[in-house]
């Protein structure tokens, strides 16, 4: 089976600028999580969509944002990014059912606000 | 709501020697406890988690944890390191299965030869 993707691995981008994010999870997982990997913060929760559907959400401004798609695809969109925002950004991918509920996460992607 | 400490910030340790590595949790509530690996560059993998039953735990590469609800630990254990085990190592704890994960801080396990 394929392990969770993201893409792009990489990104640099202006102060003030957007970004989407795209996060493609294993096969049959219909749960995708968002985190901020910085070495200040550590790893934070961003958010989890179920079903198309936000089911948690951390605490973050409203300049974050994600979204789910039939597939189970996710994307998360950061708007006027600010310096600070610069982290690695990883998704994570789990089943719905059963007991346990690990989270498989993909690479990341590493994005830097210039 | 929960939260994680992670003693140390880093352990170095010579290669074929033993290792601890500390995690303290917090929590009003059962929780389900878990042990990330985080090689340069990548994500993170999962080595071992606890979810009820048995307090001791095996995971992935050799690795060990045992839980400990009295002293609200999970540390993990490796009676011999590798080069290869040379990473940093999360704790995490959730609540329960369709809540977010709640790390700690990471310690950044060196082996040395």
């Amino acid at each position: 089976k394929a392990g969770v993707t993201q893409t792009p691995r990489y990104l640099i981008k202006t102060r003030g600028q957007q970004v989407t994010l795209s996060c493609s999870p294993i096969s049959g997982h219909r749960s995708v999580s968002w985190y901020q990997q910085t070495p200040g913060q550590g790893l934070q929760f961003l958010f989890e969509y179920f079903s198309e559907t936000q089911r948690n959400k951390g605490n973050f401004p409203g300049r974050f944002s994600g979204r789910q798609f039939s597939n189970s695809r996710s994307e998360m969109n950061v708007s006027t990014l600010e310096l600070g925002d610069s982290a690695l950004y990883l998704c994570a991918s789990r089943q719905s059912t059963g007991q346990g509920y690990e989270q498989y996460f993909g690479p990341g992607t590493r994005l830097t606000v210039t | 709501a929960q939260s994680v400490t992670q003693l140390d910030s880093q352990v170095p340790v010579f290669e074929e020697a033993p290792v601890e590595l500390r995690c303290n949790y917090s929590s009003s509530v059962s929780v389900y406890l878990f042990w990330y690996v985080q090689y340069p560059n990548q994500g993170l993998q999962l080595l071992l988690k606890y979810l009820s039953g048995s307090t001791l735990v095996k995971g992935i590469n050799g690795f060990e944890a045992e839980f400990n609800k009295s002293q609200t630990s999970f540390h993990l254990r490796k009676p011999s390191v590798h080069i290869s085990d040379t990473a940093e190592y999360f704790c995490a704890v959730s609540r329960s299965g369709n809540t977010p994960l709640v790390f700690g801080k990471g310690t950044r396990l060196s082996v040395i030869a």
